[in-house]
């Protein structure tokens, strides 16, 4: 079946600091991808998505490449704020899927 | 455009009460679900729906049930309440399978 695989948190950097947070998945088909962000006590957000192969989904200065040859949608941004803080998920849909699967999230906290 | 509206926001029930979530969408959308998402955990699906009439089961369905009589809303039972579904419950919908699903804000509900 399908599933998605995120690396494990809480991630901690400093504002300014380079962020990735790792995302693999294992799918049937070739299924779109997503990260969405869940800020402390609210719903989750679509962050961003890329539907097919090469594409390069970004919003917000966030952004992820799908790449078929390895399986991953990595999230990286430049430079973080403090108002990042939040917790990510990964999650991918297959056409013909009734499901969203998603990771576990990440949490990652950004200190001044 | 309210987009996922969830209701109530907060609950607390007494083992062996029942309830009702209230979800609704105003956007039309086919497939709508229901997810659980315990402290410090990522989501877990409960049921979900592909239109009017018709539900399925997800990873974690027992001690819950739900109804599809309309595209627009999907409320979720909980009978006899039990310590173990104490969680934050989120609605979540979306056009057809492959796409982006929108969230509700979530019910934060425990039971003690």
């Amino acid at each position: 079946g399908d599933s998605v695989t995120q690396m494990e948190g809480p991630v901690t950097l400093s504002e300014e600091a380079f962020l990735t947070i790792n995302c693999t998945y294992t799918a049937t088909g070739y299924p779109s991808l997503f990260w969405y962000v869940q800020y402390p006590g609210e719903g989750l957000q679509l962050l961003l998505k890329a539907t097919k192969a090469d594409d390069k989904g970004s919003n917000k200065g966030f952004e992820a490449t799908y790449r078929k040859e390895t399986t991953s949608f990595h999230l990286e941004k430049g430079s973080v704020q403090v108002s990042d803080s939040a917790v990510y998920f990964c999650a991918l849909s297959t056409g013909g899927g009734n499901k969203l699967t998603f990771g576990t999230g990440t949490q990652l906290k950004v200190e001044l | 455009n309210a987009g996922v509206t969830q209701t109530p926001k907060f609950r607390i029930l007494k083992i062996g009460q029942s309830m009702t979530l209230q979800c609704a969408q105003d956007m039309n959308h086919n497939y709508m679900y229901w997810y659980r998402q315990d402290p410090g955990m990522g989501l877990k699906l409960i049921y979900y729906s592909v239109g009017a009439g018709i539900t399925d089961k997800g990873e974690v369905p027992n001690g819950y049930n739900v109804s599809r009589s309309t595209t627009e809303d999907f409320p979720l039972r909980l009978e006899l309440a039990a310590p173990s579904q104490t969680s934050v419950y989120f609605c979540a919908s979306r056009i057809r399978e492959g796409t982006e699903a929108f969230f509700g804000q979530g019910t934060r509900l425990t039971v003690v």
